[in-house]
Protein backbone atom coordinates (compact mmCIF):
# COMPACT_ATOMS: atom_id res chain seq x y z
CA UNK A 1 0.00 0.00 0.00
CA UNK A 2 1.26 3.14 -0.63
CA UNK A 3 -0.72 4.80 2.05
CA UNK A 4 -1.49 8.29 1.86
CA UNK A 5 0.00 10.53 -1.16
CA UNK A 6 -0.32 13.95 -1.80
CA UNK A 7 0.92 16.49 -4.87
CA UNK A 8 2.38 18.15 -5.10
CA UNK A 9 4.99 18.33 -2.85
CA UNK A 10 6.14 22.17 -3.21
CA UNK A 11 4.02 25.06 -4.68
CA UNK A 12 4.33 28.78 -5.23
CA UNK A 13 1.35 30.60 -6.11
CA UNK A 14 0.65 34.50 -6.99
CA UNK A 15 -1.55 36.29 -4.32
CA UNK A 16 -5.52 35.49 -6.10
CA UNK A 17 -4.66 32.94 -8.24
CA UNK A 18 -6.20 29.01 -7.51
CA UNK A 19 -5.02 25.34 -7.42
CA UNK A 20 -6.13 22.09 -6.16
CA UNK A 21 -3.63 20.22 -3.56
CA UNK A 22 -4.85 16.51 -4.48
CA UNK A 23 -4.92 13.76 -1.68
CA UNK A 24 -5.60 10.02 -2.17
CA UNK A 25 -5.04 6.83 0.22
CA UNK A 26 -5.41 3.61 -0.99
CA UNK A 27 -6.49 1.68 3.03
CA UNK A 28 -10.09 2.17 1.82
CA UNK A 29 -10.09 4.18 4.93
CA UNK A 30 -13.87 6.09 5.07
CA UNK A 31 -12.35 9.48 7.29
CA UNK A 32 -10.49 11.76 5.49
CA UNK A 33 -8.92 15.26 6.50
CA UNK A 34 -7.47 18.46 5.73
CA UNK A 35 -5.01 20.29 8.26
CA UNK A 36 -2.64 23.02 7.57
CA UNK A 37 0.39 23.88 9.97
CA UNK A 38 1.82 26.95 10.93
CA UNK A 39 4.46 28.12 13.25
CA UNK A 40 3.85 28.04 16.61
CA UNK A 41 0.17 27.36 16.31
CA UNK A 42 -0.05 23.61 15.55
CA UNK A 43 -2.44 21.18 13.35
CA UNK A 44 -5.32 23.39 12.51
CA UNK A 45 -8.19 21.02 10.61
CA UNK A 46 -9.27 23.15 7.68
CA UNK A 47 -12.13 20.26 6.23
CA UNK A 48 -13.45 16.84 6.99
CA UNK A 49 -15.15 14.04 5.68
CA UNK A 50 -16.75 10.75 7.06
CA UNK A 51 -17.50 9.14 3.54
CA UNK A 52 -17.38 9.87 -0.04
CA UNK A 53 -20.05 12.58 -0.55
CA UNK A 54 -20.09 13.69 3.06
CA UNK A 55 -17.75 16.64 3.79
CA UNK A 56 -17.67 18.83 7.00
CA UNK A 57 -16.10 22.33 7.92
CA UNK A 58 -12.89 22.41 10.48
CA UNK A 59 -11.56 25.08 12.54
CA UNK A 60 -10.32 26.83 9.44
CA UNK A 61 -12.38 26.42 6.70
CA UNK A 62 -12.71 30.03 4.96
CA UNK A 63 -11.02 30.14 1.61
CA UNK A 64 -10.85 26.09 0.64
CA UNK A 65 -13.09 24.16 -0.53
CA UNK A 66 -13.34 20.32 -0.52
CA UNK A 67 -15.33 17.31 -2.11
CA UNK A 68 -15.28 13.70 -1.48
CA UNK A 69 -16.63 11.95 -4.82
CA UNK A 70 -14.66 8.52 -4.29
CA UNK A 71 -13.39 6.93 -1.15
CA UNK A 72 -9.73 7.37 -2.11
CA UNK A 73 -9.77 11.41 -3.06
CA UNK A 74 -10.30 14.34 -1.08
CA UNK A 75 -8.82 17.30 -3.18
CA UNK A 76 -8.69 20.81 -1.43
CA UNK A 77 -8.87 23.96 -3.56
CA UNK A 78 -7.82 27.04 -2.84
CA UNK A 79 -9.78 29.36 -4.75
CA UNK A 80 -8.26 32.99 -4.54
CA UNK A 81 -4.87 32.59 -2.99
CA UNK A 82 -4.06 34.79 -0.31
CA UNK A 83 -0.49 35.22 1.62
CA UNK A 84 -2.01 33.79 4.83
CA UNK A 85 -2.60 31.08 3.24
CA UNK A 86 1.23 30.14 3.04
CA UNK A 87 1.50 26.84 4.99
CA UNK A 88 2.30 22.66 5.12
CA UNK A 89 -0.94 21.12 4.26
CA UNK A 90 -1.52 17.91 5.72
CA UNK A 91 -4.07 15.41 4.17
CA UNK A 92 -4.79 12.38 6.61
CA UNK A 93 -7.07 9.31 6.67
CA UNK A 94 -8.46 6.91 9.30
CA UNK A 95 -10.86 4.10 9.43
CA UNK A 96 -14.14 5.04 10.67
CA UNK A 97 -14.96 4.00 14.20
CA UNK A 98 -16.13 5.11 17.62
CA UNK A 99 -14.04 6.44 19.25
CA UNK A 100 -11.53 7.69 16.23
CA UNK A 101 -8.67 5.42 15.12
CA UNK A 102 -5.52 6.54 14.40
CA UNK A 103 -5.08 8.69 11.53
CA UNK A 104 -2.30 7.68 8.85
CA UNK A 105 -1.38 11.49 7.41
CA UNK A 106 0.90 11.87 3.96
CA UNK A 107 3.64 13.62 3.38
CA UNK A 108 2.41 17.39 3.07
CA UNK A 109 2.34 19.72 0.56
CA UNK A 110 4.66 23.05 1.34
CA UNK A 111 2.47 26.15 -0.26
CA UNK A 112 4.16 29.68 -0.50
CA UNK A 113 1.43 32.73 -1.59
CA UNK A 114 3.86 35.29 -2.69
CA UNK B 1 -14.41 24.82 23.45
CA UNK B 2 -12.19 21.40 22.88
CA UNK B 3 -8.90 22.49 23.89
CA UNK B 4 -5.07 20.42 24.23
CA UNK B 5 -2.72 22.35 26.05
CA UNK B 6 0.87 21.19 26.27
CA UNK B 7 3.95 22.61 27.30
CA UNK B 8 5.86 23.65 24.01
CA UNK B 9 9.30 23.19 25.45
CA UNK B 10 12.07 22.99 24.47
CA UNK B 11 12.96 20.43 26.53
CA UNK B 12 16.87 19.68 26.05
CA UNK B 13 18.10 16.40 27.60
CA UNK B 14 21.28 14.33 27.68
CA UNK B 15 21.52 11.28 25.90
CA UNK B 16 20.12 8.71 28.93
CA UNK B 17 18.15 10.88 30.53
CA UNK B 18 14.17 10.36 31.33
CA UNK B 19 12.03 13.23 30.34
CA UNK B 20 8.34 13.44 30.89
CA UNK B 21 5.35 15.36 28.84
CA UNK B 22 2.50 16.23 30.29
CA UNK B 23 -1.02 17.55 27.98
CA UNK B 24 -3.90 18.86 29.60
CA UNK B 25 -7.22 18.47 28.00
CA UNK B 26 -10.70 20.54 28.35
CA UNK B 27 -13.77 17.72 28.20
CA UNK B 28 -13.79 15.34 30.95
CA UNK B 29 -16.04 13.31 28.42
CA UNK B 30 -13.16 12.61 26.01
CA UNK B 31 -12.62 8.96 24.88
CA UNK B 32 -9.63 8.43 23.42
CA UNK B 33 -5.99 9.46 23.53
CA UNK B 34 -2.73 9.20 21.67
CA UNK B 35 0.54 10.32 21.18
CA UNK B 36 1.81 10.86 17.83
CA UNK B 37 5.89 11.80 16.91
CA UNK B 38 6.11 14.55 14.20
CA UNK B 39 10.15 15.08 13.06
CA UNK B 40 11.40 18.40 11.57
CA UNK B 41 9.59 18.87 8.03
CA UNK B 42 7.95 15.54 7.94
CA UNK B 43 4.58 14.37 8.72
CA UNK B 44 3.19 13.43 12.44
CA UNK B 45 3.13 9.34 12.68
CA UNK B 46 1.55 7.46 15.44
CA UNK B 47 3.64 6.68 18.43
CA UNK B 48 1.16 5.12 21.10
CA UNK B 49 -2.41 4.96 22.18
CA UNK B 50 -2.94 5.77 25.56
CA UNK B 51 -5.20 3.39 27.75
CA UNK B 52 -6.85 4.03 30.81
CA UNK B 53 -4.78 1.25 32.53
CA UNK B 54 -1.80 3.24 31.24
CA UNK B 55 0.50 1.23 28.86
CA UNK B 56 3.95 0.73 27.73
CA UNK B 57 6.00 0.59 24.73
CA UNK B 58 9.98 -0.04 25.00
CA UNK B 59 11.14 2.92 26.73
CA UNK B 60 8.08 4.58 26.07
CA UNK B 61 5.48 4.77 28.88
CA UNK B 62 1.95 6.59 28.48
CA UNK B 63 -0.40 7.26 31.43
CA UNK B 64 -3.96 8.56 31.54
CA UNK B 65 -5.67 10.49 34.49
CA UNK B 66 -9.52 10.71 33.47
CA UNK B 67 -10.15 13.24 36.93
CA UNK B 68 -7.50 15.18 36.65
CA UNK B 69 -7.84 15.19 32.47
CA UNK B 70 -4.17 14.67 31.85
CA UNK B 71 -2.05 12.49 30.05
CA UNK B 72 1.46 12.00 30.00
CA UNK B 73 4.53 10.18 28.11
CA UNK B 74 7.69 8.89 30.00
CA UNK B 75 10.88 8.36 27.88
CA UNK B 76 13.56 6.34 29.28
CA UNK B 77 17.13 6.38 28.16
CA UNK B 78 16.27 9.00 25.84
CA UNK B 79 18.53 8.56 22.73
CA UNK B 80 19.62 11.24 19.52
CA UNK B 81 16.96 9.73 17.66
CA UNK B 82 14.44 10.88 20.13
CA UNK B 83 14.89 14.34 19.13
CA UNK B 84 11.46 15.50 17.76
CA UNK B 85 8.04 17.02 18.77
CA UNK B 86 6.10 15.05 20.35
CA UNK B 87 1.67 16.22 20.06
CA UNK B 88 -0.96 15.05 22.49
CA UNK B 89 -3.72 13.89 20.45
CA UNK B 90 -8.15 13.80 21.89
CA UNK B 91 -11.10 12.67 20.24
CA UNK B 92 -13.34 14.02 22.25
CA UNK B 93 -16.52 12.68 21.17
CA UNK B 94 -16.95 9.72 18.75
CA UNK B 95 -16.81 10.17 15.57
CA UNK B 96 -15.33 13.98 15.43
CA UNK B 97 -11.94 15.10 14.49
CA UNK B 98 -9.14 14.64 16.66
CA UNK B 99 -7.71 17.37 18.48
CA UNK B 100 -3.81 18.21 17.83
CA UNK B 101 -2.53 20.19 21.33
CA UNK B 102 0.29 22.28 19.53
CA UNK B 103 3.47 20.27 20.66
CA UNK B 104 6.82 19.81 22.81
CA UNK B 105 9.75 19.84 21.28
CA UNK B 106 11.88 17.43 22.36
CA UNK B 107 15.97 17.66 21.81
CA UNK B 108 18.34 14.70 23.23
CA UNK B 109 21.62 15.84 23.13
CA UNK B 110 25.18 14.38 23.43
Amino acid sequence: NAGVTQTPKFQVLKTGQSMTLQCAQDMNHEYMSWYRQDPGMGLRLIHYSVGAGITDQGEVPNGYNVSRSTTEDFPLRLLLAAPSQTSVYFCASSKRGTPLNEQFFGPGTRLTVL
Amino acid sequence: RKEVEQDPGPFNVPEGATVAFNCTYSNSASQSFFWYRQDCRKEPKLLMSVYSSGNEDGRFTAQLNRASQYISLLIRDSKLSDSATYLCVVNFIGNTPLVFGKGTRLSVIA
